[in-house]
């Protein structure tokens, strides 16, 4: 059964570059079906996508957080990352990384399932 | 991008009862691509529903799906205990700008 876990600093100082990694186990990242994602989730909000990866590094990312975000693959380590730059407090968030359905050429990214368990990051000096 | 609008914001209900969510969308989405998500305290959120209407695997038939355009509602048949969670649907039409409602609360009245 597929697993995802996000690891990383849970705190990360204002101005500075958020990372993370996503560790996936059960499977592999090179599935031909599959995108692999980041959503987050701010205290007591709802969900925002950030971005999805694919195993040959084609990405695409929410246009309203394109220019601080940069997701790559290592498919040797069967991981995935995420790097946010120039954070300030309203990128506190649980962060999740999870599987992402590949769809059709015209909607390339479809659902989300699984989801590893989220990653509380917050900012703050 | 896609707006979606859940309601109501919070639903009040009592086990055994049924439970109907709306997730309307600002402009069509694109051949009902839309799915439902519940997630309880503390927890990932949990596919439920893709294609408006497909339940994802292990989903029990309790959950059901329906709705095209920019009109989309999951129903709950009877809740059960372990039912009482968010709820948030998310659209894939309009990709890679994919977004997500702002949830349905289903609450133990």
């Amino acid at each position: 059964q597929l697993q995802l876990q996000e690891s990383g600093p849970g705190l990360v100082k204002p101005s500075e570059t958020l990372s993370l990694t996503c560790t996936v186990s059960g499977g592999s990242i090179s599935s031909s079906s599959y995108y692999w994602g980041w959503i987050r989730q701010p205290p007591g909000k709802g969900l925002e996508w950030i971005g999805s990866i694919y195993y040959s590094g084609s990405t695409y990312y929410n246009p309203s957080l394109k220019s601080r975000v940069t997701i790559s693959v290592d498919t040797s380590k069967n991981q995935f990352s995420l790097k946010l730059s120039s954070v300030t407090a309203a990128d506190t968030a649980v962060y999740y990384c999870a599987r992402h359905r590949r769809w059709i050429a015209a909607a390339p990214l479809g659902w989300f399932d699984p989801w590893g368990q989220g990653t509380l990051v917050t900012v703050s000096s | 991008e896609i707006v979606l609008t859940q309601s109501p914001g919070t639903l009040s209900l009592s086990p055994g009862e049924r439970a109907t969510l709306s997730c309307r969308a600002s402009q069509s989405v694109s051949s009902s691509y839309l799915a439902w998500y519940q997630q309880k305290p503390g927890q990932a959120p949990r596919l439920l529903i893709y294609g408006a209407s497909s339940r994802a695997t292990g989903i029990p038939d309790r959950f059901s799906g329906s709705g095209s355009g920019t009109d989309f509602t999951l129903t709950i048949s009877r809740l059960e205990p372990e039912d009482f969670a968010v709820y948030y649907c998310q659209q894939y039409g309009s990709s890679p700008g994919l977004t997500f409602g702002g949830g349905t609360k289903v609450e133990i009245k």
